[in-house]
C-alpha cells in the first residue's frame, strides 16, 4: 500500500537553507509532489518530479529524488520568514489520488 | 487569478444530523475531489468526479457520503448522518484533466466540527 513519512518540524534562520525530507514506499509512484499550507488557506502545488528523474530546481526550490531509498527532498534556498507554513509531500500513482505526507511545520526565525 | 472556493469555512452540526459542504471550482477544470484532514493526521482522499459521476473513491467514502455537481458551478460533499469521527478539515480539488501530472488547484477548506 502507499504511505509517506515526513518529520513534524524544522525551524531555521532567515537566510539559511531548509531542506524538508520524505520518504515513500510505493516503489510505482509516478509523480511526486509537494504542497504548502499556509494558515487559513488550501494546498499550494509548489513542484513536482517525475519519477525518472533525480532532481529539479525550480528558483529557491530544489527536490532531490532517490528511488532507490524511496527518498524525497525539498530544499529552499535562501529561507524567508514567508516561507513559514506547513510542507506537504505527496505521491500519485496508478489513481488520481494523492497520497499526502502529514506534513512538516517549517518556522523561519528572523 | 481563478481560485477553488468553499463554503461555509466553519460548520457546526450535531451528531446524526445532515450536513452538505459546498466548492466552486475552477471554471474550465473537468475533474473535482474531495480530501478531509482529521485533526493531527494527515490529509485523505475520499473521492474523484468526472463527467457526472464518481471515478473513483477510497475506503472512507462510504454511504454516508455522496457527492453532487447540482449546476455547472457547484460541487457538494453530503454526509447523511452525521458522526463525532466526521470532524475534520475537508478540502475540495480541482483539475483541468485527470492526467496524474496534473495540477489539483485546493480551496481553503472547510472546518466541520460534529458535536
Amino acid at each position: 500500500g502507499e504511505d509517506v513519512e515526513q518529520s513534524l518540524f524544522l525551524s531555521v534562520r532567515e537566510g539559511d537553507s531548509s531542506v524538508i525530507n520524505c520518504t515513500y514506499t510505493d516503489s510505482s509512484s509516478t509523480y511526486l509532489y509537494w504542497y504548502k499550507q499556509e494558515p487559513g488557506a488550501g494546498l499550494q502545488l509548489l513542484t513536482y518530479i517525475f519519477s525518472n528523474m533525480d532532481m529539479k530546481q525550480d528558483q529557491r526550490l530544489t527536490v532531490l529524488l532517490n528511488k532507490k531509498d524511496k527518498h524525497l527532498s525539498l530544499r529552499i534556498a535562501d529561507t524567508q520568514t514567508g516561507d513559514s507554513a506547513i510542507y506537504f509531500c505527496a505521491e500519485i500513482t496508478g489513481r488520481r489520488a494523492l497520497t499526502f505526507g502529514s506534513g512538516t511545520r517549517l518556522q523561519v526565525q528572523p | 487569478e481563478p481560485e477553488v472556493t468553499q463554503t461555509p469555512s466553519h460548520q457546526v452540526t450535531q451528531m446524526g444530523q445532515e450536513v452538505i459542504l459546498r466548492c466552486v471550482p475552477i471554471s474550465n477544470h473537468l475533474y473535482f475531489y474531495w480530501y478531509r484532514q482529521i485533526l493531527g493526521q494527515k490529509v485523505e482522499f475520499l473521492v474523484s468526479f468526472y463527467n457526472n459521476e464518481i471515478s473513483e473513491k477510497s475506503e472512507i467514502f462510504d454511504d454516508q457520503f455522496s457527492v453532487e455537481r447540482p449546476d455547472g458551478s457547484n460541487f457538494t460533499l453530503k454526509i447523511r448522518s452525521t458522526k463525532l469521527e466526521d470532524s475534520a478539515m475537508y478540502f475540495c480539488a480541482s483539475s483541468l484533466s485527470g492526467v496524474q501530472r496534473n495540477e489539483q488547484f485546493f480551496g481553503p477548506g472547510t472546518r466541520l466540527t460534529v458535536l
